[in-house]
């Protein structure tokens, strides 16, 4: 078990441009979350999968978010068209199918747009 | 809808000292709680957790109780030392919001020598 990675860890780019984010979660792990956390807060649900499924997506998802799971391992988060106001630390997260268990989170990966 | 409203900080300590930090819930159904911990330049790592009212949650020093009746999942630890400096958060998961865990705003703990 080597937990959840995700990759960059930092991301810099330019207002417009668009950024892909990667995660991989527990191997074992059939859910995977994505959560958004700024700074001050706690994260914020975005989207999540059971498998390949993407079964709910927040309303902080706005259409230049999208998220895949595609073999229902590991996912990646894209923006489109970043803003300024999409400068956070994007958060993932695995855990079983029991909401009763806890979500293990990856280090995270903090994008900054100038 | 779920929520968890967490006690505000920044919170500063003396080695030693008592620490509460408070939290309280609302939720429709029978969520499970948490707390996380996030030390500095490092991601979120699970305290402890209680699944069903009148649990224990209990890890390094801490606990929490779940008191379903006033709502509530406070973390105590009768001795704070240095190392526990860190941002607590609170969190709530139910089985009618897909497993998502709503979060509180954290709570910064500063433990002084």
């Amino acid at each position: 078990d080597t937990g959840v990675s995700q990759d960059p860890r930092h991301k810099i780019t330019k207002r417009g441009q668009n950024v892909t984010f990667r995660c991989d979660p527990i191997s074992e792990h059939n859910r995977l979350y994505w959560y958004r956390q700024t700074l001050g807060q706690g994260p914020e649900f975005l989207t999540y999968f059971q498998n390949e499924a993407q079964l709910e997506k927040s309303r902080l998802l706005s259409d230049r978010f999208s998220a895949e799971r595609p073999k229902g391992s590991f996912s990646t988060l894209e923006i489109q068209r970043t803003e300024q106001g999409d400068s956070a630390m994007y958060l993932c997260a695995s855990s079983t199918r029991d909401y009763r268990d806890e979500q293990y989170f990856g280090p995270g990966t903090r994008l900054t747009v100038t | 809808g779920d929520s968890v409203t967490q006690m505000e900080g920044p919170v500063t300590l003396s080695e030693e000292a008592f620490l509460t930090i408070n939290c309280t819930y609302t939720a429709t159904g029978y969520p499970s709680l948490f707390w996380y911990v996030q030390y500095p330049g490092e991601g979120l790592q699970l305290l402890l957790k209680a699944t069903k009212a009148d649990d224990k949650g209990s890890n390094k020093g801490f606990e929490a109780t779940y008191r379903k009746e006033t709502t509530s999942f406070h973390l105590e630890k009768g001795s704070v030392q240095v190392s526990d400096s860190a941002v607590y958060f609170c969190a709530l998961s139910a089985v009618d919001t897909g497993n998502q865990f709503y979060f509180g705003t954290g709570t910064s703990l500063t433990v002084i020598p």
